[in-house]
C-alpha cells in the first residue's frame, strides 16, 4: 500500500542551528513531492517541491534532497528562527491528483 | 498575494445534520480539492474536481458527502447526515493546473456532537 512516513515526531533546535526534517515513502512511482509548514490552528503553507527528475532544489533558507533509491526525502532549514516552529508534512502525489501526506514532524525552535 | 479563503472558521452541529463547508479557491485556479485532518492525524485526501465535475475521490468520500461549483468562485463540500467521526478539520485547496502546487486554505473546524 501507499505511505509516506516521518522518522521524528518531533525535533527540538536552538535558535541558528540547521534543521533536517526527514520523511520515507513507499511508492517508487510517485513522481512528485512537497514540503507543508503548518502552524497551529491553520492550513498546510507550501514551503519548496521537487520532481522526481531532481535530486536536489533549494529556495529561500530551504533545501529539499529527494534519494530516490532509498525513496526519502529530506527539508534542510538553515539558520532556524523562533517563526519556523511548526508541524512540517512531506506528501508525495503519485496519482492524477491526490496527494498522500505524512504523519507531520513538530519543530521546535528555542532562542 | 491570493489566497484560498473558507467559511465558517469553525462549525458546531448536532449529529444527523446537514452541513455545508465554503471555500472560495484562488481565482485563476482551474482545479479544487477537499482535505480533512482528524485531530493529531494526517491530511487526508477526500476528493479533487474540474470542469464541474469529480475526477478523483478517495474511500472517505462516500455518498454522504458531495461537492458543487454553485457559481463561478465558490466551491462547496455538504456533508448530508453528519456522524461524529466526521469531526476534523476541512482544508480547501486550489491548484492551477494538474500536477500543479496545491494552495491550501485555512480550513473549518467541524465538531459533531
Amino acid at each position: 500500500g501507499e505511505s509516506v512516513g516521518l522518522h521524528l515526531p518531533t525535533l527540538s533546535v536552538q535558535e541558528g542551528d540547521n534543521s533536517i526534517i526527514n520523511c520515507a515513502y513507499s511508492n517508487s512511482a510517485s513522481d512528485y513531492f512537497i514540503w507543508y509548514k503548518q502552524e497551529s490552528g491553520k492550513g498546510p503553507q507550501f514551503i519548496i517541491d521537487i520532481r522526481s527528475n531532481m535530486d536536489k532544489r533549494q529556495g529561500q533558507r530551504v533545501t529539499v534532497l529527494l534519494n530516490k533509491t532509498v525513496k526519502h526525502l529530506s527539508l534542510q532549514i538553515a539558520a532556524t528562527q523562533p517563526g519556523d516552529s511548526a508541524v512540517y508534512f512531506c506528501a508525495e502525489k503519485n496519482s492524477f491528483q491526490k496527494l498522500v501526506f505524512g504523519t507531520g514532524t513538530r519543530l521546535l525552535v528555542s532562542p | 498575494e491570493p489566497e484560498v479563503t473558507q467559511t465558517p472558521s469553525h462549525q458546531v452541529t448536532q449529529m444527523g445534520q446537514e452541513v455545508i463547508l465554503r471555500c472560495v479557491p484562488i481565482s485563476n485556479h482551474l482545479y479544487f480539492y477537499w482535505y480533512r485532518q482528524i485531530l493529531g492525524q494526517k491530511v487526508e485526501f477526500l476528493v479533487s474536481f474540474y470542469n464541474n465535475e469529480i475526477s478523483e475521490k478517495s474511500e472517505i468520500f462516500d455518498d454522504q458527502f458531495s461537492v458543487e461549483r454553485p457559481d463561478g468562485s465558490n466551491f462547496t463540500l455538504k456533508i448530508r447526515s453528519t456522524k461524529l467521526e466526521d469531526s476534523a478539520m476541512y482544508f480547501c485547496a486550489s491548484s492551477p493546473g494538474v500536477g500543479e502546487t496545491q494552495y491550501f486554505g485555512p480550513g473549518t473546524r467541524l465538531l459533531v456532537l
